[in-house]
């Protein structure tokens, strides 16, 4: 088993709908970041989470430290919010992160 | 636009071939990272470097050999490659070595080995 899984691995949705991407981890973190990739390949990190809620323009991020979860949504989405969402974690020992698989999202117009 | 800047985007070699990748980034972090990427999958650490000193190497085989000649400029020295090293190899920074900051990707090189 994976230390950080992701759901769902694929998402089809359409303009304007709301999305959610979820991601679980099994280990003790000090932070959780969630990044984008487009097809062109590179990554920018969205968000980075210890706690709470963090908000920025539609991306709404939330982390649950007690359930080891987090969430990433998108309010109204568009079609250039297509892209890989990554789940990474920061171990509480530090020195690495750990990637989740990825999830990729289609928004179609 | 990216703080991290990767050269060159693309790069095509021959298994004899001898290359370097370099990323540059000026926003005075001290550490900077080299991942390998594969499709569909995850970025995979390779090498970390803190205050220009290699602090991590993830075993990575000797053809790949990494240089920090300052803060701001990071190298990635290619020889003797394989076809299973084509890759896409991201660079990234963060203020300090996996500390609680964001690290900061560059776009990418996009390797192909023939």
């Amino acid at each position: 088993k994976n230390e950080v899984e992701q759901s769902p691995q694929n998402l089809t949705a359409q303009e304007g709908e709301f999305i959610t991407i979820n991601c679980s981890y099994s280990v003790g973190i000090s932070a959780l970041h969630w990044l984008q990739q487009h097809p062109g390949g590179g990554i920018v990190s969205l968000f980075m989470l210890s706690s709470g809620k963090k908000k920025h323009g539609r991306l709404i991020a939330t982390i649950n430290i007690q359930e080891k979860h987090s969430s990433l949504h998108i309010t109204a989405s568009h079609p250039r919010d297509s892209a890989v969402y990554i789940c990474a974690v920061l171990r509480a020992s530090g020195s690495r992160l750990t990637f989740g698989e990825g999830t990729q999202l289609t928004v179609n117009p | 636009d990216t703080e991290v800047t990767q050269t060159p985007k693309h790069l095509v070699m021959g298994m004899t071939n001898k290359k370097s990748l370099k990323c540059e980034q000026h926003m005075g972090h001290r550490a900077m990272y080299w991942y390998k990427q594969k499709a569909k999958k995850p970025p995979e650490l390779m090498f970390v470097y803190s205050y220009e000193k290699l602090s991590i190497n993830e075993s990575v085989p000797s053809r790949f050999s990494p240089e920090c000649p300052n803060s701001s400029l990071l190298n990635l020295h290619l020889h003797a490659l394989q076809p299973e090293d084509s890759a896409l190899y991201l660079c990234a920074s963060s203020q300090g070595w996996f500390s609680n900051q964001p690290q900061h990707f560059g776009d990418g090189t996009r390797l192909s080995i023939l």
